[in-house]
Parts: C-alpha cells; structure tokens; sequence
C-alpha cells in the first residue's frame, strides 16, 4: 500500500462547480497535512496547510479526518484558473514529506 | 521575494555523461530536499540535508548519484554515469516555518 493514495482523475468541470479530492495516508503517527498545487511544468507551490480543526481559504477548504486517516480539498464556485495538478502530502517518519502522485483537475467553460 | 534557484533549467545530454545540478535555497533555510519527478512514479525523494549535513539519501541510487551541500548557499546532486533512465525533472526544495517546502523550478533532464 502506498503511504499517501490518491485517485489521478482527472476531474473535469465547468466553471462555477463544487468539487472535492480526497486522499488517504497509511501512517497514523503523522501530524503535518498539506495541500500542494502543480501547474503544467511547473513546480508544486502550496495551496495550504491542513489543521486538525479544518481550515477555510477563501474558496478552498481542507479538512482532516484522523480516525479514517484520510484529508479532503473541496473548492467551490471553480474558475479555470484552478486547473491544476492537486498534490496530498503528508509528514512521514522524521521530516520527511511524502507526496501523493496528485489529482488533475480540468475547469471547462 | 525569496525563491529557491536551480541550474541549468534544461540539460540534454549523451548516455554516460556526467550531470550536475545545483541549487540555491532561501537564505536562511536550513534544510534541504532533492525530488525527482516523472510522470510514472511521481515526485520521489532522493535525499535531504539539515545544516549541510546529509540526513537521509536512502531514495538516491548510491552508485551513480550523489548529493552535496558544500556550503549553506549551494546544494548539489551529481550523476556520474548517466542513464536514459535518468531522465526526469529534478527539483530542489528548501523548508520554511511549518515544514512549509519551496520549490525551485526544477532542472529538466534528458539523457539520450
């Protein structure tokens, strides 16, 4: 099992849709989550971080749920500009970040 | 606006030719990360440092790869000799407050 899983899409919506992305980690003993965003030949940038309590920014929203080890992305009202590659990651053992392979999302007019 | 720099963007290079990158983290940043990503596998890691010093170099394949941080402003990762399979884009990232990674923009390598 990989230790951080997410499903590749891609996920295509029009203009305005709601969607969220899930992924799931294998190490319970982790404690940092983020969200990072890949464009086309680009490198991967932050989005956000994710709390234990949920977070909101402005149309994004992450939240984290440990029991079933498990964090969600969910962005509302999409623009095309939110098409991108979306990267889970997760802080393994030590410091060491290890990423999801990503979710692609396409926004169509 | 601080940013992590890489050289060259680009190498194209011949099979069995040696390969160098480097990086330059955000000044003051003391850890450093080596990924390399293909459309296959990923953004894998290849190694990482912490005040020069290497902490893990575990996902680097140790006969023809190595990685080098000879002073606070350069990282390096070597490869000698290289293979087509080799080619990737290989990006260096340096970590902020939070674990928060930045990423240069990579060097994108193709091995002929």
């Amino acid at each position: 099992r990989k230790e951080v899983e997410q499903d590749p899409g891609p996920f295509n919506v029009p203009e305005g849709a709601t969607v969220a992305f899930n992924c799931t980690y294998s190490n319970s003993a982790s404690q940092s989550f983020f969200w990072y965003r890949q464009d086309c030949r680009k490198e991967p940038k932050l989005l956000m971080s994710v709390y234990s309590s949920g977070n909101e920014d402005g149309r994004f929203t992450a939240q984290l749920n440990r029991a079933s080890q498990y964090i969600s992305l969910l962005i509302r009202d999409s623009k095309l500009s939110d098409s991108a590659t979306y990267l889970c990651v997760v802080n393994g053992l030590t410091d060491k970040l290890i990423f999801g392979t990503g979710t692609r999302l396409q926004v169509f007019p | 606006d601080a940013r992590v720099t890489q050289t060259p963007r680009h190498k194209v290079t011949e099979m069995g030719q040696e390969v160098t990158m480097r990086c330059q983290p955000i000044l003051g940043h003391n850890t450093v990360f080596w990924y390399r990503q293909t459309m296959m596998q990923g953004l894998e890691l290849l190694a990482y440092f912490r005040n020069r010093a290497p902490l893990d170099d575990s996902g680097m394949p140790k006969d023809r790869f190595s990685a080098e941080m000879p002073d606070a402003t350069l990282a390096t990762l070597k490869i000698q000799p290289s293979e087509p399979r080799d080619s990737a884009v290989y990006f260096c990232a340096s970590v902020g407050v939070a674990d928060t990674q930045y990423f240069g923009p990579g060097t994108r390598l193709t091995v002929l």
